[in-house]
């Protein structure tokens, strides 16, 4: 599995746009990325997943750029509710196993 | 609400006790997964069942079985644990457990303290 390092935390005020970035240098053809979100005492949450160019959902958007060994989360006018750790994973597509690695995430704290 | 719970919330036990986590899944899934979450460390797999059978361990230690009955439902049984198996403990599922991009869905978990 394709090793990421990702920020440890990060801070943003309410309303603001929040891009937390991903490298992810070993990424292979048929890997795919892949955030979670953690709130405290929860288990993850599924956010978003993408393979190349950009993707976008009703909570987020993943941008990829052409060489995919980088991946940035956005997350458009954050609120308190958007403090949680948040996990960027790379892994196949049907290799016979499900076996995501989480690493340490990415805390975002949004302050008032 | 995930459609996975998890039973019980928290737990507290001796070292010689004997005690079991319960999952349960209602979306119809047919992988389920356990992971240990210690404090400021990665969530960690210990163990996947697809189809019933279990496809993954990953080194985990005896006192720790697994159980899983159907599609449905996963057990953790836990003897004999050491306080540093203090942890918040997930259940999650996925549709099958055959690709690293299906989504899974996590429980809320269960806190074990070891005493």
């Amino acid at each position: 599995l394709a090793k990421t390092t990702q920020p440890i935390s990060m801070d943003s005020y309410e309303g603001q746009e929040v891009n937390i970035t991903c490298s992810h240098n070993n990424i292979a053809t048929n890997d795919y990325i892949t955030w979670y979100q953690q709130f405290p005492s929860q288990g993850p949450r599924f956010i978003i997943q993408g393979y190349k160019t950009k993707v976008t959902n009703e909570v987020a958007s993943l941008f990829i750029p052409a060489d995919r060994k980088s991946s940035t989360l956005s997350l458009p006018r954050v609120s308190l509710s958007d403090t949680a750790v948040y996990y960027c994973l790379v892994g196949p597509y049907q290799t016979g196993a499900n076996n995501l690695f989480f690493g340490t995430g990415t805390r975002l704290t949004v302050i008032p | 609400e995930t459609g996975v719970t998890q039973t019980p919330r928290h737990l507290v036990m001796g070292m010689t006790n004997k005690k079991s986590l319960k999952c349960e899944q209602h979306l119809g899934h047919n992988a389920m997964y356990w992971y240990k979450q210690s404090a400021k460390k990665p969530l960690e797999l210990m163990f996947v069942y697809n189809f019933k059978e279990q496809t993954e361990n990953n080194s985990v230690p005896s006192r720790f079985s697994p159980e899983c009955p159907n599609s449905s439902h996963l057990f953790l049984h836990l003897h004999t644990l050491q306080p540093e198996d203090s942890a918040l403990y997930l259940c999650a599922s996925s549709q099958d457990a055959g690709s690293s991009t299906d989504t899974q869905y996590f429980g809320p978990g269960t806190r074990l303290t070891v005493l």
